[in-house]
């Protein structure tokens, strides 16, 4: 079993919709959990950063964390064709070398 | 704020060649800088980490001879694919961070083609 598991997709909706992407993870040491957003051929862009449970918004953006159940979410509101790209989750354990595991990412495609 | 730069964005060149790219925090002291390899829709793979003034931690399986990094100062480290072969064919991310405990912010990725 991997440490972080993100499906692949592509996860295709249409534009305005509310677009749910999640990460599950076997590490329960993982305390800080990010979002990126990476466009092809670009490289990631730090989209959310959330330290231990619960929930932080950013604009159209919620990142959600779940660690009695291992599980993290990033919802987006109102979904734009600009918001197609793949997403990468990430985490990582205090201490050591900070260096955080990252998801395989998940293609999103908001069609217009 | 957290500008990463990468430079080239892309390169393409001969078999045997020796290829560097540099990876610069714009408007931050990076203490540490990461090097990633992203084969297409896959996810990074980390190949080694470097902080100033240190050597850099190389991933089990990256050839140390093969991919050499500096990180002569608080915001540039290069990566160096010496005689570079078409396997060598991927896109380079670099990484930077200011403290441990904070997210790395990325430059936008060099495209290697060896022809």
């Amino acid at each position: 079993q991997k440490e972080v598991e993100q499906d692949p997709g592509p996860l295709s909706v249409p534009e305005g919709a509310i677009v749910s992407l999640n990460c599950t993870y076997s590490n329960s040491a993982f305390q800080y959990f990010m979002w990126y957003r990476q466009y092809s051929r670009k490289g990631p862009e730090l989209l959310m950063y959330t330290y231990s449970s619960g929930n932080k918004e950013d604009g159209r953006f919620t990142a959600q964390v779940d660690k009695s159940s291992k599980y993290i979410s990033l919802f987006i509101r109102d979904s734009q064709p600009s918001d197609s790209a793949t997403y990468l989750c990430a985490m990582g354990a205090s201490g050591g070398s900070y260096i955080p595991t990252f998801g395989r990412g998940t293609s999103l495609i908001v069609h217009p | 704020g957290a500008v990463v730069s990468q430079h080239p964005s892309w390169v393409i060149c001969k078999s045997g060649t020796s290829v560097k790219i540099e990876c610069r925090s714009l408007d931050f002291q990076a203490t540490t800088m990461f090097w990633y390899r992203q084969f297409p829709k896959q996810s990074l793979m980390l190949m080694a980490t470097s902080n100033e003034g240190s050597k850099a931690t190389y991933e089990q399986g990256v050839e140390k001879d093969k991919f050499l990094i500096n990180h002569a100062s608080l915001t540039l480290s290069t990566l160096t694919v010496t005689s570079a072969h078409p396997e060598d064919s991927s896109f380079y991310i670099c990484s930077a961070k200011t403290v441990p405990d904070q997210p790395q912010h990325f430059g936008d990725g060099t495209r290697l083609s060896i022809l």
